[in-house]
C-alpha cells in the first residue's frame, strides 16, 4: 500500500529552527510537495523535490533522498506566523498525490 | 502567478439544497483540477480528479450522483453538492494542476466552507 509518515505535532521557539519529518512508500515516485495549510484555509504551495539534495527557499528548505524514501522541510528563525500545519504529499507513477496527515507545528514566544 | 479562485467561500443552507461550488484558474490553464473535503483538524481527503472535457474520476466511497463535477472548459471546475444534508457539512477545496507537463504543483483554491442546517 501506499503510506506517508509524518510526526502529528511538533512545537518550537520563536527564532529557533524546526525540522519536520516525511516518510514515504508509494507505487512510483514523481516528486514530494510540501504544503503549508494554516487553520481553516486551504494549503499553499511551499517546495517540491524530485532529485535528491536540498532545496532553499528563503528560510525554508527541503530535503530529499529517493534512496531513503525520506524528505525533510527546515524551518529557520521561527516566526509566529509558522504556526501552522504542514502537509508532505508524494507525487505517485501515475501522477496522483498522496497526502500525509500533517504535522501540526506550534510556536511559542 | 499560479492563482485559484474558489467561490463562494462559505455557504449556510437548509437540507435538501442542491449548492453549486466553482474553481477557477485565473492566470494559468489547467487541464486536471481536483476536489478535496476536509473535517476538521483532519487531512485533506481526495474526492475526485476533474478532467477537461472528459468525466471526473472519483475517489472510492465518493457518490458521484451526490457530487456532481463538471470541467468544462481549461479554466473552470464546478462542483454540485444536490439534496445536502447535515452530514454533507465541511471544507472542500479545490485545486489546480497547470497544463504546462511534467509535474507541476497544485495550487489551491481558498475553499468553500459549506454548513447544511
Amino acid at each position: 500500500g501506499q503510506n506517508i509518515d509524518q510526526p502529528t505535532e511538533m512545537t518550537a521557539t520563536e527564532g529557533a529552527i524546526v525540522q519536520i519529518n516525511c516518510t514515504y512508500q508509494t507505487s512510483g515516485f514523481n516528486g514530494l510537495f510540501w504544503y503549508q495549510q494554516h487553520a481553516g484555509e486551504a494549503p499553499t504551495f511551499l517546495s517540491y523535490n524530485v532529485l535528491d539534495g536540498l532545496e532553499e527557499k528563503g528560510r525554508f528548505s527541503s530535503f530529499l533522498s529517493r534512496s531513503k524514501g525520506y524528505s525533510y522541510l527546515l524551518l529557520k528563525e521561527l516566526q509566529m506566523k509558522d504556526s501552522a500545519s504542514y502537509l508532505c504529499a508524494v507525487s505517485d507513477s501515475n501522477y496522483q498525490l498522496i497526502w500525509g496527515a500533517g504535522t501540526k507545528l506550534i510556536i511559542k514566544p | 502567478g499560479a492563482v485559484v479562485s474558489q467561490h463562494p467561500s462559505r455557504v449556510i443552507c437548509k437540507s435538501g439544497t442542491s449548492v453549486k461550488i466553482e474553481c477557477r484558474s485565473l492566470d494559468f490553464q489547467a487541464t486536471t483540477m481536483f476536489w478535496y473535503r476536509q473535517f476538521p483538524k483532519k487531512s485533506l481527503m481526495l474526492m475526485a480528479t476533474s478532467n477537461e472535457g472528459s468525466k471526473a474520476t472519483y475517489e472510492q466511497g465518493v457518490e458521484k450522483d451526490k457530487f456532481l463535477i463538471n470541467h468544462a472548459s481549461l479554466t473552470l471546475s464546478t462542483l454540485t453538492v444536490t439534496s445536502a444534508h447535515p452530514e454533507d457539512s465541511s471544507f472542500y477545496i479545490c485545486s489546480a494542476r497547470e497544463s504546462r507537463g511534467g509535474n507541476q504543483p497544485q495550487h489551491f483554491g481558498d475553499g468553500t466552507r459549506l454548513s447544511i442546517l
